[in-house]
């Protein structure tokens, strides 16, 4: 059984720009949640998606976005990049995303804002 | 808003040593607990999830408790191995997830 799928691994881009971030999860699951990871704040919830509706939301700022499809294959957006939204970005997966399920995560996109 | 404390930041031990780790959080109304391994630039494995309802799990050497009414959940590592070196974390599920910021171990061998 495939795991997590996040692509792409590594992505540089430049202040202003915007990038989209694709993350396939494990086959039969249909919860997918995106988290940001940096050395000084930790990892964060951005959102959380299930059966094509943002179920849970973090506080970031409204640059960030996603969607999740039919084939519960979520993207995430981030626009206008600014330097300090450079991280890891990590999604994971769960089958409905309940309370009491765990949790499989991807590799992560490293994101570099020059 | 939940916090989660990890202590401590980093633990360098030799190998065959047993070890504690240790996490607090601020807000017992909580649903479960994890701990999770992340290797470096890599992404997280899910090691133990307790419910709120559980005091303790076991998988292999890793044993890990919970103490709600405190806020409290330690990880214990039995006869560690250099393979365990990496970044532990632990996370509460409440109406997000939150994770501490995590414990990186270096076990030598």
């Amino acid at each position: 059984k495939a795991g997590v799928t996040q692509t792409p691994r590594y992505l540089i881009k430049t202040r202003g720009q915007q990038v989209t971030l694709s993350c396939s999860p494990i086959s039969g699951h249909r919860s997918v949640s995106w988290y940001q990871q940096t050395p000084g704040q930790g990892l964060q919830f951005l959102f959380e998606y299930f059966s094509e509706t943002q179920r849970n939301k973090g506080n970031f700022p409204g640059r960030f976005s996603g969607r999740q499809f039919s084939n519960s294959r979520s993207e995430m957006n981030v626009s206008t990049l600014e330097l300090g939204d450079s991280a890891l970005y990590l999604c994971a997966s769960s089958l409905e995303g309940g309370r009491g399920e765990k949790l499989f995560f991807g590799s992560g996109t490293q994101l570099s804002v020059l | 808003k939940q916090e989660v404390t990890q202590i401590p930041a980093a633990l360098s031990v030799p190998e065959g040593e047993n070890l504690v780790l240790n996490c607090s959080f601020t807000d017992s109304a909580i649903y479960n607990l994890q701990w999770f391994r992340q290797d470096p630039g890599k992404g997280l494995t899910s090691l133990l999830l307790i419910q709120s309802s559980q005091r303790e799990q076991t998988s292999g050497r890793l044993n890990a408790s919970l103490d709600k009414s405190s806020g409290r959940s330690t990880l214990y590592i039995a006869a560690s191995q250099p393979g365990d070196s990496a970044t532990y974390l632990c996370a509460v599920t409440d109406s997000t997830l939150t994770f501490g910021k995590g414990t990186m171990l270096l076990v030598s061998p």
